[in-house]
């Protein structure tokens, strides 16, 4: 079966630091895969899209950045986090056989 | 940007009651309609889904409506639970099975 795995659960950054927050998928080839934040009573927005190694699409720009440098593997990077990047962040994939998403646990960024 | 208008924000709901969350979308092209449930500190999860050639669709206590001419759509909670308690949301696919998603609407089904 497929699983999906996000990876920290909870970080605590100062302003200026550095991220790297990765999502790997199991049990599946060639998946979709996309970045989402979530803020409080904003719904969730999507970051980043992949159809692809090496394939990254932007929707937001931001201090943000991703990469797909494996098939089942997607990350979330800043060279410089702002306050305003603090957010519950959440990796998902999906298939063309299957319509709907599987999220990510998440991970709860906080900056400081 | 392309928008999921979802409503309302928040709900409470007697046990055994009925709670409805409504959502509108503008964009036509939107091909899949899903619902996702959400409880605190965990990633959303996959609850009901409808395609718009479909009017209903129901799954256990879970129903979605959806009128395609009106461009909106809703969730049905049947004999709601305490443990149906969460945050949900709607959603609409687009291109590359991007999912944009309304704002989420936080239900508290009271004992």
């Amino acid at each position: 079966s497929q699983t999906i795995h996000q990876w920290p659960a909870t970080l605590v950054q100062p302003v200026g630091s550095p991220l790297s927050l990765e999502c790997t998928v199991e049990g599946t080839s060639n998946p979709n895969l996309y970045w989402y934040r979530q803020a409080a009573g904003r719904g969730l927005q999507l970051l980043f899209y992949s159809v692809g190694i090496g394939q990254i699409s932007s929707e937001v720009p931001q201090n943000l950045s991703a990469s797909r440098p494996q098939d089942r593997q997607f990350i979330l990077s800043s060279k410089k986090l702002l306050l305003s990047d603090s957010g519950f962040y959440l990796c998902a994939w999906n298939s063309l056989r299957n319509y709907g998403y599987t999220f990510g646990s998440g991970t709860r960024l906080t900056v400081v | 940007q392309q928008q999921v208008k979802q409503s309302p924000q928040s709900l409470i709901v007697q046990k055994g009651g009925i709670s409805i969350i409504n959502c509108a979308y503008e964009n036509t092209a939107f091909d899949y309609f899903p619902w996702y449930q959400q409880f605190p500190g965990k990633g959303p999860a996959l609850l009901i889904a409808i395609r718009p050639d479909v009017s209903e669709k129901k799954e256990g206590r879970f129903t979605i409506s959806f009128n395609k001419s009106a461009k909106q759509f809703s969730l049905h909670i049947m004999d709601s639970q305490p443990g149906d308690s969460a945050t949900y949301f709607c959603a609409a696919r687009g291109g590359y099975s991007t999912l944009t998603f309304g704002k989420g609407t936080m239900l508290l089904v009271s004992p």
